[in-house]
C-alpha cells in the first residue's frame, strides 16, 4: 500500500524563521510525484510546490524549497524567512495510479502539519 | 486562470432532503474529483471522472451520487444523508490522467469547498 507519514501534528515558529516539514512515503514504484499543499484556516487548498521523482534536483519556489531523498523515501519541506501568511495546515501528497479504466491519477495525502508562524 | 468554483459555500440539510453540490472550472482540465475532509484531517478521495466518464468510486456509499454534465461541471447530488456526512467536500481537477497504467504528471487544483452539515 502507499503510504504517506508526516510525523509532525503541529509547529510552532516565530516570523522570519526558517521552519522544516518533514515527510517520508512509501511505495514499490519507481517513478512518482510529490506534492506539497498548503490549506490556511478557512481557506483554499493550493499547492506549494511539487517534485518529480526522476529529477535529482530539488524543486524551489521563492521561499519554498524541498529536500528530497529518493533512497530514504523523504520529501521535507524548508520555508525559509517565515510569514504570518504561512499559517496553515500542509499536507504532504503523492501520486500513485488508481483503479480506474484509464489509471486516473489518485493522491495520497499524508495526515497533515499544522504549523503557526507567531508574530 | 487555476480557479475552480464550488456552490454553494454552506449548506444545511435534513437526513431527509435532497441537495446538490456544483463545480465548474474553465481551464480545459480533463480530470475531475471529489474529495470529502474532515476537521483536521486530509482530504479523503470519493470519486475521479476522466473525460465524463466515472473512473473511480471510492466505495462511496449509493446516498452520494456524482454527475458530470460536461468536461466543465462535475455535480455532487445528495439524499437521504446522515449526520456523520457532515464535512467540507471539495472538487479538483487536473488536466488529464494517466491512460493504461501511466503516471499523469498534472496537479490538482481545488475549489474553495462546500461547508455540509446534515441535521
Amino acid at each position: 500500500a502507499q503510504t504517506v507519514t508526516q510525523s509532525q501534528p503541529e509547529m510552532s515558529v516565530q516570523e522570519a524563521e526558517t521552519v522544516t516539514l518533514s515527510c517520508t512515503y512509501d511505495t514499490s514504484e519507481n517513478n512518482y510525484y510529490l506534492f506539497w499543499y498548503k490549506q490556511p484556516p478557512s481557506r483554499q487548498m493550493i499547492l506549494v510546490i511539487r517534485q518529480e521523482a526522476y529529477k535529482q534536483q530539488n524543486a524551489t519556489e521563492n521561499r519554498f524549497s524541498v529536500n528530497f531523498q529518493k533512497a530514504a523515501k523523504s520529501f521535507s519541506l524548508k520555508i525559509s524567512d517565515s510569514q504570518l501568511g504561512d499559517t496553515a495546515m500542509y499536507f504532504c501528497a503523492f501520486i500513485t495510479v488508481g483503479r480506474g479504466i484509464q489509471g486516473a491519477q489518485k493522491l495520497v495525502f499524508g495526515q497533515g502539519t499544522r504549523l503557526t508562524i507567531n508574530p | 486562470d487555476t480557479e475552480v468554483t464550488q456552490t454553494p459555500k454552506h449548506l444545511v440539510m435534513g437526513m431527509t432532503n435532497k441537495k446538490s453540490l456544483k463545480c465548474e472550472q474553465h481551464m480545459g482540465h480533463r480530470a475531475m474529483y471529489w474529495y470529502k475532509q474532515k476537521a483536521k484531517k486530509p482530504p479523503e478521495l470519493m470519486f475521479v471522472y476522466s473525460y465524463e466518464k466515472l473512473s473511480i468510486n471510492e466505495s462511496v456509499p449509493s446516498r452520494f451520487s456524482p454527475e458530470c454534465p460536461n468536461s466543465s461541471l462535475l455535480n455532487l447530488h445528495l439524499h437521504a444523508l446522515q449526520p456523520e456526512d457532515s464535512a467540507l467536500y471539495l472538487c479538483a481537477s487536473s488536466q488529464d490522467v494517466g491512460a493504461g497504467g501511466t503516471l499523469s504528471t498534472d496537479t490538482q487544483y481545488f475549489g474553495p469547498g462546500t461547508r455540509l452539515t446534515v441535521l
